[in-house]
C-alpha cells in the first residue's frame, strides 16, 4: 500500500528558533494536510492545502505557520517562532482527488520543544 | 459548538468478544463518518468511511453503523484479539476531519 513518509522522526528545538517539518504525500493525491496531536490529547486540524494554495485552516494556524510545497513532491510546515506549547506530534495525510474518500496519515513528526 | 464523544477512555474486554465503541455528536451535520485506528506514537490508519445515507458498513471483522437521528456511530469489532489493543478514533467532517478523542481498546488473551 502507498505510505505517506515524513522527516525528521523526532526534533528538538528550542523555544524560539525556527522548525520545517517535512513530509512526501502519495504521488497522485492532490488534497494535503497537516494535523498535530499534544500528547493525550485529540487530533487536531491544522491546515488543508490544494492546488497549491491554503485552502482550509484552523484557529490554530496563526501567522506563526506556514506551508509549502515546494518542489511538486514534498510538503512542508514551518514554525517561524517555536513555543514551548507547539510540542505535539505532527501528522501529514494526503488524499486522492474526487470524492470524499479516506486520508492517509504519515507516521508523524514528535517536536519538542525546551 | 461542534462537539465529538466516545464512550470512554477505555474498553477491556477477553479474546474472542465482541467490542463496542461509540461515538455521538453533536450540533453537527457530517456528510460522513470515518473509523481509525492509532497505536501509541504512530499516526492514524484508516478503516471504515461511512456516509450519512448509508446505515451500516462492514469490512472483514469490523462493523459500522451510522445512526443520523441518534446522531451516534457505533463501531464493532467481533472476534476480538489482543492484536486489535489500539486507540480507535472517530472522525467526522466535509473538507477536513474532526476526531473525537478516542477510546483505548484492551484485549485479553
Amino acid at each position: 500500500e502507498p505510505e505517506v513518509t515524513q522527516t525528521p522522526s523526532h526534533q528538538v528545538t528550542q523555544m524560539g528558533q525556527e522548525v520545517i517539518l517535512r513530509c512526501v504525500p502519495i504521488s497522485n493525491h492532490l488534497y494535503f494536510y497537516w494535523y498535530r496531536q499534544i500528547l493525550g490529547q485529540k487530533v487536531e486540524f491544522l491546515v488543508s492545502f490544494y492546488n497549491n494554495e491554503i485552502s482550509e485552516k484552523s484557529e490554530i494556524f496563526d501567522d506563526q505557520f506556514s506551508v509549502e510545497r515546494p518542489d511538486g513532491s514534498n510538503f512542508t510546515l514551518k514554525i517561524r517562532s517555536t513555543k514551548l506549547e507547539d510540542s505535539a506530534m505532527y501528522f501529514c495525510a494526503s488524499r486522492w482527488e474526487g470524492e470524499r474518500t479516506r486520508e492517509y496519515f504519515g507516521p508523524g513528526t514528535r517536536l519538542l520543544v525546551l | 459548538s461542534q462537539k465529538i464523544e466516545q464512550n470512554s477512555e477505555a474498553l477491556n474486554i477477553q479474546e474472542g468478544k465482541t467490542a463496542t465503541l461509540t461515538c455521538n455528536y453533536t450540533n453537527y451535520s457530517p456528510a460522513y463518518l470515518q473509523w481509525y485506528r492509532q497505536d501509541p506514537g504512530r499516526g492514524p490508519v484508516f478503516l471504515l468511511l461511512i456516509r450519512e445515507n448509508e446505515k451500516e458498513k462492514r469490512k472483514e471483522r469490523l462493523k459500522v453503523t451510522f445512526d443520523t437521528t441518534l446522531k451516534q456511530s457505533l463501531f464493532h469489532i467481533t472476534a476480538s484479539q489482543p492484536a486489535d489493543s489500539a486507540t480507535y478514533l472517530c472522525a467526522l467532517g466535509y473538507s477536513t476531519l474532526t476526531f473525537g478523542k478516542g477510546t483505548m481498546l484492551l484485549v485479553s488473551p
